[in-house]
């Protein structure tokens, strides 16, 4: 079967850091998405790797090891505001036909 | 503003009850997508469309079914309410290239099936 595993939970502290991983078990891999919901709210990307290493874009990183199955988006200087969901997603074919195949999503949970 | 936009945002309905959820998008999009989201669960998908005058099952098709009336809308239909189809339902859209842009969501159709 295909799955991804993500904690469903993690606290921080405002400013901190925080690392949310990914594991993934897919029949096809093209890359690793993320995406942030707020309660309520619908799902906004925030990043993507196709190719290993770090990916930054302000205060998000992404990550990505295909050797090892694994992923991880990292926020930096933790705002209220960044209390959210976050999905992971793998993208399981080429631009001309593929699906999304979703993570059950992290709860974070940010505290003064 | 560009983007997707679905509509109702809110219903209610008696189990057997019929209702289409209406979903267009403005980005010139190809494929677009209808998901289920139940607490826990992540997103789930009902239908996709590739492209105008196809659709396809994903992985929760059961009770539901779709048009792609055009390239922008793409609608989602329940034929008789359950109660097990209480949830959130995004519709969503992508470009065809460019996998570091993402998918574009709607802002949801919260239904309630009593």
């Amino acid at each position: 079967g295909q799955s991804l595993e993500q904690p469903s939970e993690v606290t921080a502290v405002e400013g901190a850091i925080v690392q949310i991983n990914c594991t993934y078990q897919t029949s096809g891999f093209y890359g690793l998405s993320w995406y942030q919901q707020h309660d309520g709210g619908a799902p906004t990307f925030l990043s993507y790797n196709a190719l290993d290493g770090l990916e930054e874009t302000g205060r998000f990183s992404s990550f990505l090891s295909r050797s090892d199955s694994y992923g991880y988006l990292l926020l930096q200087e933790l705002q209220m505001k960044d209390s959210a969901s976050y999905f992971c997603a793998v993208r399981d074919g080429p631009d001309s036909n593929y699906q999304l195949i979703w993570g059950a999503g992290t709860k974070l949970i940010i505290k003064p | 503003n560009a983007g997707v936009t679905q509509t109702p945002k809110f219903q209610v309905l008696k189990t057997g009850q019929s209702m289409t959820l209406q979903c267009a998008q403005d980005m010139n999009h190809n494929s677009m997508y209808w998901y289920r989201q139940d607490p826990g669960m992540g997103l789930r998908l009902i239908y996709y469309s590739a492209s105008e005058g196809t659709t396809d099952k994903g992985e929760v098709p059961n009770g539901y079914n779709v048009s792609r009336l055009n390239k922008r809308e793409f609608s989602l239909r329940l034929e008789s309410a359950a109660p097990s189809q209480t949830s959130v339902y995004f519709c969503a859209s992508r470009p065809e290239q460019g996998a570091g842009v993402g998918y574009t969501f709607g802002s949801g159709t919260r239904l309630t099936v009593v």
